[in-house]
């Protein structure tokens, strides 16, 4: 079984400007969550999506938004960019919600770098 | 405000030798914890999620233990191998039904 797929893995952009990211959940999985890694914070949630709902948000501004689509497959954006934004952003799948207990499968995650 | 803490926060051991490492978090409204083991330049990769107070739980050389009344969580490893090197990050879900996770504890074995 294919494991979780994230697009692109390395990106940089310029602040002010947006960006999209994407994850491919493992087939079978309904539930997506988002995760920011940064040295100074660790492991942040962001949000998690099942079922093309918004389950839960994480204590990020209204900049970082996420949707989540019929195949399971969810994108986040980020818009108008600060250097602060610059992380590693993971996500993760589930069968069924985090808060159900279910165990989460990593993907490589997206290196995004703000100049 | 919800704290998850992670100790030490990096710990070398000689291999061969057992090592164990502590997750504390609040007691109230827990609902679940997770372990993860996150090796360098590679995805965490999930170890255990317990639920219930006394929990034990064990995959090869390590295992983990649960107090959900006292709010705590031990990581073991037995017999310590060179790849067992990597952070060993905790997370909870607690009342808002999202993980939160400690800042981890990166284990660094010695050959």
């Amino acid at each position: 079984k294919a494991g979780v797929t994230q697009t692109p893995r390395y990106l940089i952009k310029t602040r002010g400007q947006q960006v999209t990211l994407s994850c491919s959940p493992i087939s079978g999985h309904r539930s997506v969550s988002w995760y920011q890694q940064t040295p100074g914070q660790g492991l942040q949630f962001l949000f998690e999506y099942f079922s093309e709902t918004q389950r839960n948000k994480g204590n990020f501004p209204g900049r970082f938004s996420g949707r989540q689509f019929s195949n399971s497959r969810s994108e986040m954006n980020v818009s108008t960019l600060e250097l602060g934004d610059s992380a590693l952003y993971l996500c993760a799948s589930s069968l069924s919600t985090v808060g159900g207990g279910n165990e989460q499968f990593f993907g490589p995650g997206t290196r995004l770098t703000v100049l | 405000i919800l704290n998850v803490e992670q100790s030490p926060q990096s710990l070398h051991v000689q291999e061969g030798d057992s090592t164990n490492f502590t997750c504390s978090f609040p007691s109230s409204n827990f609902y679940a914890l997770h372990w993860y083991r996150w090796e360098t330049a590679k995805s965490p990769e999930a170890l255990f999620v317990m639920t219930l107070n006394g929990d034990e739980k064990k995959k090869g050389r390590i295992s983990a233990t649960l107090n959900t009344k006292e709010g705590y969580s031990y990581l073991y490893i037995k017999g310590s191998q060179p790849e067992d090197s990597a952070t060993y990050l905790c997370a909870t879900i607690q009342g808002a039904q999202k993980l939160v996770f400690g800042q981890g504890t990166r284990l660094t074995i010695n050959p």
